[in-house]
């Protein structure tokens, strides 16, 4: 197995801003893309957010873009997402995902369990 | 944005019935296809990939098909833990999308 465990999530109000962290261990991070995929209550998967294993390239979703920020941090095997200008639509479950194949996008091998995030006043 | 539809949304079988599951897309998306299984309270799984490629470990009822815009996902017969919801996802273009799912219930 390849744990994924995602952290930080919780309530914030609309406006606000949160960051979330995957730590990953079992496998060589640094050669793998890792995505951020939401599912709001009762809703489908929507992807956000891609950064591919060097950190330098990124991807994101039209409705994250210029709101959601993806990074790594190699050393630590950890993935984050912050999240600024926080909506009420924002709410959901935030899953980290590793990329099956070295060097591609998806698909998605590996997921964490996922992390509610909450946005209400 | 590539557009994935998948239909049925609901599709209500028996145990030992064959299940099959169709994903469109509104361009080409070439074999860059995959199809994942999600139970209630649960991650998804990733089934098939690269349109008809099994994943580690899933059993050989689970089979996929198609290329270009039109994919298929064949249970060739329904086990009890098989009744879940089925998303298909592109990687052909960016952004990543995936389709809105197929819900398979027990009739």
């Amino acid at each position: 197995e390849v744990p994924l465990v995602e952290s930080g999530g919780g309530l914030v109000q609309p406006g606000g801003s949160l960051r979330l962290s995957c730590a990953a261990s079992g496998f060589t991070f640094s050669s793998y893309a890792m995505s951020w995929v939401r599912q709001a209550p009762g809703k489908g998967l929507e992807w956000l957010s891609l950064i591919f294993g060097s950190g330098e390239t990124t991807h994101y979703a039209d409705s994250v873009k210029g709101r959601f920020t993806i990074s790594r941090d190699n050393s630590k095997s950890t993935l984050y997402l912050q999240m600024n200008s926080l909506r009420a639509e924002d709410t959901a479950v935030y899953f980290c995902a590793k990329a099956k194949i070295s060097g591609s996008s998806s698909p998605f091998d590996f997921w964490g369990q996922g992390t509610l995030v909450t946005v209400s006043s | 944005e590539i557009v994935l539809t998948q239909f049925p949304a609901t599709l209500s079988l028996s145990p030992g019935e064959r299940a099959t599951l169709s994903c469109r897309a509104s361009q080409s998306v070439s074999s860059y296809l995959a199809w994942y299984q999600q139970k209630p309270g649960q991650s998804p799984r990733l089934l098939i990939y690269d349109a008809s490629n099994r994943a580690t470990g899933i059993p050989a009822r689970f089979s996929g098909s198609g290329s270009g815009t039109d994919f298929t996902l064949t249970i060739s017969s329904l086990e009890p833990e098989d009744f879940a919801v089925y998303y298909c996802q592109q990687r052909n273009n960016w952004p990543l999308t995936f389709g809105g799912g197929t819900k398979v219930e027990i009739k």
